[in-house]
């Protein structure tokens, strides 16, 4: 049973381009989170998703950051016209079902620098 | 709003010794959770605490939840270089199912 998978593992972009970041959740999870750490820091809760609907995304900045998680595919975290403030580490984790006691299962993880 | 604050914030010890990294929270919560960070790596997900009073154990690891006191502890017993890593306690925000992280605590065991 593969684990949860995030690519690119890194990724590098100048400032003004967009950054978007994959995430597949492991099989039979249908929740996806996304987590941002910066340097030296723990992780911050950005957005919580299901199939084709955010749930809570109070952590995710207003502008120039959105989230999707479509019917098919993997969810998507989409950075526009990013900042050098962006570069950071992006998890995403995943469970299986929300109000149950499942714990979240997080990915390797997506290295953003934008220089 | 939940706040997760942990000590020390930095942690260097010799092998064979014991040490404890605590973990407060600010408000009620139904779970913390502990996880281990290697450098440029993901979390590897240590123990989840679920009830006061819930003692776990994995090898030369502990951890402990105090509802009432809103305290978790991490316990490391006899440690060995192969603990060296950053470790992070994460309490459930109740219903939301996110995570709110304390901001690490970096062990470093010299031999």
């Amino acid at each position: 049973n593969a684990g949860v998978m995030q690519n690119p593992r890194h990724l590098v972009r100048r400032r003004g381009q967009e950054a978007r970041l994959r995430c597949s959740p492991m099989k039979g999870h249908s929740h996806v989170y996304w987590y941002r750490q910066l340097p030296e820091e723990g992780l911050k809760f950005m957005v919580y998703l299901q199939k084709e609907n955010i749930i809570d995304e109070s952590g995710m900045p207003k502008e120039r950051f959105s989230a999707e998680f479509p019917k098919e595919g993997p969810s998507i975290l989409r950075i526009q016209q990013v900042v050098r403030g962006d570069s950071a580490a992006y998890f995403c984790a995943s469970s299986p079902r929300r109000g149950v006691i499942y714990e979240q299962y997080f990915g390797p993880g997506t290295r953003l620098t934008v220089t | 709003e939940l706040k997760v604050e942990q000590n020390p914030l930095f942690l260097s010890m010799q092998e064979g010794k014991n040490y404890t990294i605590y973990c407060n929270y600010s408000t009620t919560s139904d779970r913390l959770y502990w996880y281990r960070q290697d450098p440029g790596k993901s979390l590897e997900s240590l123990f989840v605490l679920l009830s006061n009073g819930a003692v776990k154990q994995e090898g030369r690891l502990m951890a402990s939840l105090d509802t009432k006191a809103r305290l978790s502890t991490l316990h490391i017993t006899a440690a060995v270089h192969d603990l060296s890593a950053t470790y992070f306690c994460a309490v459930e925000k109740g219903g939301s199912e996110k995570l709110v992280f304390g901001k690490g605590t970096k062990l470093t065991v010299n031999p």
